[in-house]
């Protein structure tokens, strides 16, 4: 099975900081995705990339195939981007998603 | 629009009752999934439904059962409620066939359930 671990569990920044949230996984994938879990509990699709690089808005993530590692970054961070940030893998073979526990950002004002 | 509903939003069960969280959207996706999500833990799979008609295991298929009742509805049903099954279910679609990889998944808003 896939081991997905995100870093840092947590992170607290000041509004305006750019934001780094990190992804590794242990074994070859054919997608990953990012998601967004609202302090309200609900979960929200954020990128799905397999290669490269995607961008929407302030939010940018990018994969290292090679490394078996991704970032999701925020630039200009606001207190709305408060909440869990979870990375999800599928796997080669049975392309079932394996989730990562999330990271919870917090952004001051 | 409303997207993937489910209902119940909070429900509390005694040890050894039974219900049914129900999940449907409106996106006509072929696609179904029910999740939990548990402190310290990722979203786990407990089943999912690959098209209409259709419904298979996930990681955590154990004390429950799912019925795809039609191309819009997937419902998820807790035969005999136990401790071990308190959590937050969420209900997911995606518009490609299979396990959901390589579509975005829509969730619902979840459901929080505490078994005593």
């Amino acid at each position: 099975k896939n081991e997905v671990e995100q870093s840092p569990q947590n992170l607290t920044a000041q509004e305006g900081e750019f934001i780094t949230i990190n992804c590794s996984y242990s074994v070859g994938i054919s997608a990953l995705h990012w998601l967004q879990q609202h302090p309200g509990g609900g979960i929200v699709s954020l990128f799905m990339l397999s290669s490269g690089k995607k961008k929407h808005g302030r939010l940018i993530a990018t994969i290292n195939i090679q490394e078996k590692h991704s970032s999701l970054h925020i630039t200009a961070s606001h207190p709305r981007d408060s909440a869990v940030y979870i990375c999800a893998v599928s796997n080669f073979g049975n392309e079932k998603l394996t989730f990562g526990t999330g990271t919870r950002l917090t952004i001051i004002p | 629009n409303a997207g993937v509903t489910q209902t119940p939003k909070f429900q509390v069960l005694k040890t050894g009752q039974s219900m049914t969280l129900q999940c449907a959207q409106d996106m006509n996706h072929n696609s179904m999934y029910w999740y939990r999500q548990d402190p310290g833990m990722g979203l786990r799979l407990i089943y999912y439904s690959a098209s209409e008609g259709t419904t298979d295991k996930g990681e955590v298929p154990n004390g429950y059962n799912v019925s795809r009742l039609n191309k819009r509805e997937f419902s998820l049903r807790l035969e005999s409620a136990a401790p071990s099954q308190t959590s937050v279910y969420f209900c997911a679609s995606s518009p490609s066939r299979g396990t959901g990889s390589y579509s975005p998944l829509h969730f619902g808003n979840g459901t929080r359930l505490t078994v005593t």
